[in-house]
């Protein structure tokens, strides 16, 4: 069965460094992987998908993930937080052969000033 | 303007009613899908549907039925609400199965 696992509920990083979101998954065929961003009240937003083409990935908003399959990871990096970027962020997996998307449990990112 | 919209945006019930949450998209999208979002869970699929007249269980159905009559219309129906049904649904839509979803703004449930 799929399952996807993000590492740390809350991370929080200062304005200007670093930002670096934790998303492991398991899957026994090649997989289709998202992340998603919701800012509160809203609805999700797709940020970047992996479909298979690159492993390094662009999103929008300065975002980008690696897919690294022996690793079994597709962690999402921003070079330099901004305080427009405190949201939850949740990481999705989904194979040809399952229509269902398989979401990992989110991670709330905070930015202090 | 096109997009995903799902009314009401807030509701309070009490238990045993029946509510409906109503989900309107205009892309013409074939696969529509219902989930809840919950503290500590996520999201969890409730019901999807590949096209009008066909729709299909996912992770957590029980106390929930859901229609197509038309593309454009997916609404999720809390046939006699219960406290364990407190929770934020998200809509959401795509044109292909393999394409990302889309996601409409959410309805927050409170059920009392």
């Amino acid at each position: 069965a799929q399952s996807v696992t993000q590492l740390g509920s809350h991370v929080s990083v200062s304005e200007g460094a670093l930002v670096l979101l934790r998303c492991n998954y398991s899957s026994s065929v090649p997989p289709y992987l998202f992340w998603y961003v919701q800012y509160p009240n809203q609805g999700l937003q797709l940020l970047l998908k992996y479909t298979s083409a690159a492993t390094l990935v662009k999103g929008i908003n300065g975002f980008e993930a690696e897919f690294k399959k022996s690793e079994t990871s597709f962690h999402l990096t921003k070079p330099s937080a901004h305080m427009s970027d405190a949201a939850e962020y949740f990481c999705a997996v989904r194979t040809d052969s399952n229509y269902q998307l398989i979401w990992g449990a989110g991670t709330k990112l905070i930015i202090k000033p | 303007d096109a997009g995903i919209t799902q009314s009401p945006r807030y509701k309070i019930t009490e238990t045993g009613r029946q509510v409906t949450l109503m989900c309107h998209q205009t892309w013409s999208h074939s696969y529509m899908f219902w989930y809840r979002q919950d503290l500590g869970h996520g999201l969890r699929l409730i019901y999807y549907s590949a096209a009008a007249d066909i729709t299909d269980k996912g992770e957590v159905p029980d106390g929930y039925v859901v229609s197509r009559s038309k593309t454009e219309n997916f609404p999720l129906t809390l046939e006699s609400a219960t406290r364990s049904q407190t929770s934020v649904y998200f809509c959401a839509s795509s044109g292909q199965i393999n394409q990302p979803q889309h996601f409409g703004d959410g309805t927050r449930l409170s059920i009392l």
